[in-house]
């Protein structure tokens, strides 16, 4: 059974970066057709997609937030990482990852809190 | 951008009704169209991917129906564990979400 952990800073401090890494238990990040997500939650709102990466290395991401977001993966380490520079208070939010694909990859992490905070 | 738009934003129901939910896709989006679960706290948990696929485990009282901009979801008898904010994904282009329908307790 495949399991996504989240990990990093629970507060970070505003104007500085903001930098997660998730883990993939249970089977190879390389395997498959899939993709790895960044998605983030607001208390009390919807969900957002951040962006994406194929273990070839190429990116997708939110136009919204492109100009600040950078996804990398280690294969070897069977993780793959977001980077979002420059916080605001509107950045706090449950930072999730999960896998994608066209036929249905329901594997997501449990979530983890960022805030933005001084 | 793909805009996606759910209807309605919260639906109250009582145990044993049936339960429509629609999302619309501000373009063609092929059959490219996933619907998720999620409770208070958790992650969300995904229901039916390709507009009607069910995934697995999930239980045949949820459907999926549609295609290009106009689709459905289906609970067709509500059950206590049923209660929660459902969400739209659309994934012809990149990922975008709807906002969520809350189906709380009539």
């Amino acid at each position: 059974q495949v399991q996504l952990q989240e990990s990093g800073p629970g507060l970070v401090k505003p104007s500085q970066t903001l930098s997660l890494t998730c883990t993939v238990s249970g089977g190879s990040i390389s395997s498959g057709s899939y993709y790895w997500s960044w998605i983030r939650q607001p208390a009390g709102k919807g969900l957002e997609w951040i962006g994406r990466i194929y273990t070839s290395g190429s990116t997708n991401y939110n136009p919204s937030l492109k100009s600040r977001v950078t996804i990398s993966v280690d294969t070897s380490k069977n993780q793959f990482s977001l980077k979002l520079s420059s916080v605001t208070a509107a950045d706090t939010a449950v930072y999730y990852c999960a896998c994608g694909y066209s036929y249905g990859c329901g594997y997501w992490g449990q979530g983890t809190l960022v805030t933005v905070s001084s | 951008d793909i805009q996606m738009t759910q209807s309605p934003s919260t639906l109250s129901a009582s145990v044993g009704d049936r339960v429509t939910i629609t999302c619309r896709a501000s373009q063609s989006i092929s059959s490219w169209l996933a619907w998720y679960q999620q409770k208070p706290g958790k992650a969300p948990k995904l229901l039916i991917y390709k507009a009607s696929s069910l995934e697995s485990g999930v239980p045949s009282r949820f459907s999926g129906s549609g295609s290009g901009t106009e689709f459905t979801l289906t609970i067709s008898s509500l059950q206590p564990d049923d209660f929660a904010t459902y969400y739209c994904q659309q994934y012809n282009s990149l990922w975008t979400f709807g906002q969520g329908t809350k189906v709380e307790i009539k």
